[in-house]
């Protein structure tokens, strides 16, 4: 079982809409949170991190539930430039280093 | 904000040389850096933790004597793909930890290698 998990889509969805994406990790004892936008051929770049009780950044909401292992990120009124990949990217636990693993990525594609 | 320099963006090179990619931490001291590699339609995969001034931690399945990674300085990191072939063609990321700032993670631009 792969340690973060997401559907890699893609998500197709017309401008103005509401998209979730939701991701699964593996280690209970992970601490730390991310999701992380990546647009084609670049590097990836820090969206938000994911808070326990959840937060809320614009038109982007992220939330955690600890008891299923579960993160989700909500995109309202989708945007074109909101089309890129979106990584779910959670800390390794293990040994303290720092660090972090990811998810293979949702892809979201915004249609005029 | 927290800026790390990566370079060479782009790189074309014959099978069987050597590429170096640097990574620098501009104005933060980094002693952790982390080095990835993606290949397309794939996740970024860690494959080693720089310290500075000690030796790199490898993960697992990952060529510590083909991948050679050197961190002298709190500021400077190198990954040298070694003896490259036309599988290591790769975008290649690092990483910096700021550690002044809560979970701060910067990434460098990337390298993309295409062994030849």
């Amino acid at each position: 079982r792969k340690e973060v998990e997401q559907d890699p889509g893609p998500f197709n969805v017309p401008e103005g809409a509401t998209v979730a994406f939701n991701c699964t990790y593996s280690n209970s004892a992970s601490q730390s949170f991310f999701w992380y936008r990546q647009d084609c051929r670049k590097e990836p770049k820090l969206l938000m991190s994911v808070y326990s009780s959840g937060n809320e950044d614009g038109r982007f909401t992220a939330q955690l539930n600890r008891a299923s292992q579960y993160i989700s990120l909500l995109i309202r009124d989708s945007k074109l430039s909101d089309s890129a990949t979106y990584l779910c990217v959670v800390n390794s636990p293990r040994g303290n280093t720092g660090k972090l693993i990811f998810g293979q990525g949702t892809t979201l594609q915004v249609k005029p | 904000g927290a800026v790390v320099s990566q370079h060479p963006s782009r790189v074309i090179c014959k099978s069987g040389t050597s590429v170096k990619i640097e990574c620098r931490s501009l104005d933060f001291q980094a002693t952790t850096m982390f080095w990835y590699r993606q290949f397309p339609k794939q996740s970024l995969m860690l494959m080693a933790t720089s310290n500075e001034g000690s030796k790199a931690t490898y993960e697992q399945g990952v060529e510590k004597d083909k991948f050679l990674i050197n961190h002298a300085s709190l500021t400077l990191s190198t990954l040298t793909v070694t003896s490259a072939h036309p599988e290591d063609s790769s975008f290649y990321i690092c990483s910096a930890r700021d550690t002044s700032a809560l979970y701060g993670y910067t990434f460098g631009s990337g390298t993309r290698l295409t062994v030849v």
